[in-house]
């Protein structure tokens, strides 16, 4: 069973760095097709696309983040990571890790890790 | 601003049915983009509940089922139950970003 699990500091200070890691377990990384993936969740608040990673190491984000994300993948550890940049209050949130394709739809899931961007 | 507009929130009394619209361009659902429904309760992750407009994963029950049409796409839930009080969210993908993911705001279904 693929299962998926976010880690990472809960606090951030302005205009610092967030960093998460998604630890995947149940499949290989990087002998897949699949597009790995983070969204994230404001409090009360929808669910945001933040960009992705395929296994062949391509990535995309969502343009509203002004090149503020990266997204890399660790097939050693088979675990894939995002940093966002030059993080604001706006960017406190419920962070999930999943992993989708364009025909299947985000499958599977981890718990979210809950990320608090202050001072 | 959500990429994709789908109603705040939606009600209906049990066994009612109801539909949650999910209204995108061209460029997305309109460009052929499959589009995808996760149903969501407090505190966890959302779960997939239709994937490719209208299947629906092993365990989602029939009460379940999905549409695309043109731009446009809808969840429909028939033999409304309690349970089934949630926000639920439409998702697919965008030519213009070289196919990056979006999402619908998301509905709270209220079951009355």
């Amino acid at each position: 069973q693929v299962q998926l699990q976010e880690s990472g500091p809960r606090l951030v200070k302005p205009s610092q760095t967030l960093s998460l890691k998604c630890t995947v377990s149940g499949v290989p990384i990087s002998s897949t097709t699949y597009d790995w993936s983070w969204i994230r969740q404001p409090a009360g608040k929808g669910l945001e696309w933040i960009g992705r990673i395929f296994s062949s190491g391509r990535t995309g984000y969502n343009p509203s983040l002004k090149s503020r994300a990266a997204i890399s993948v660790d097939t050693s550890n088979n675990q894939f990571s995002l940093r966002l940049n030059s993080v604001t209050a706006a960017d406190t949130a419920l962070y999930f890790c999943a992993r989708g394709d364009f025909w299947s739809g985000y499958t599977f899931w981890g718990p979210g890790i809950l990320v608090t961007v202050s001072s | 601003q959500s990429v994709l507009t789908q109603p705040p929130s939606v009600s209906g009394a049990p066994g009612q049915r109801v539909t949650i619209s999910c209204t995108g361009i061209s460029s997305n659902i309109g460009a052929g983009y499959d589009v995808h429904w996760y149903q969501q309760f407090p505190g966890t992750s959302p779960k997939l509940l239709i994937y490719g407009n209208n299947n629906r994963p092993s365990g989602v029950p029939d009460r379940f089922s999905g549409s695309k049409s043109g731009t446009s796409a809808s969840l429909a839930i028939t033999g409304l139950q309690a349970e089934d009080e949630a926000d639920y969210y439409c998702q697919s993908y965008d030519r213009t970003t070289d196919g990056s993911g979006v999402f619908g705001g998301g509905t709270k279904l209220t079951v009355l």
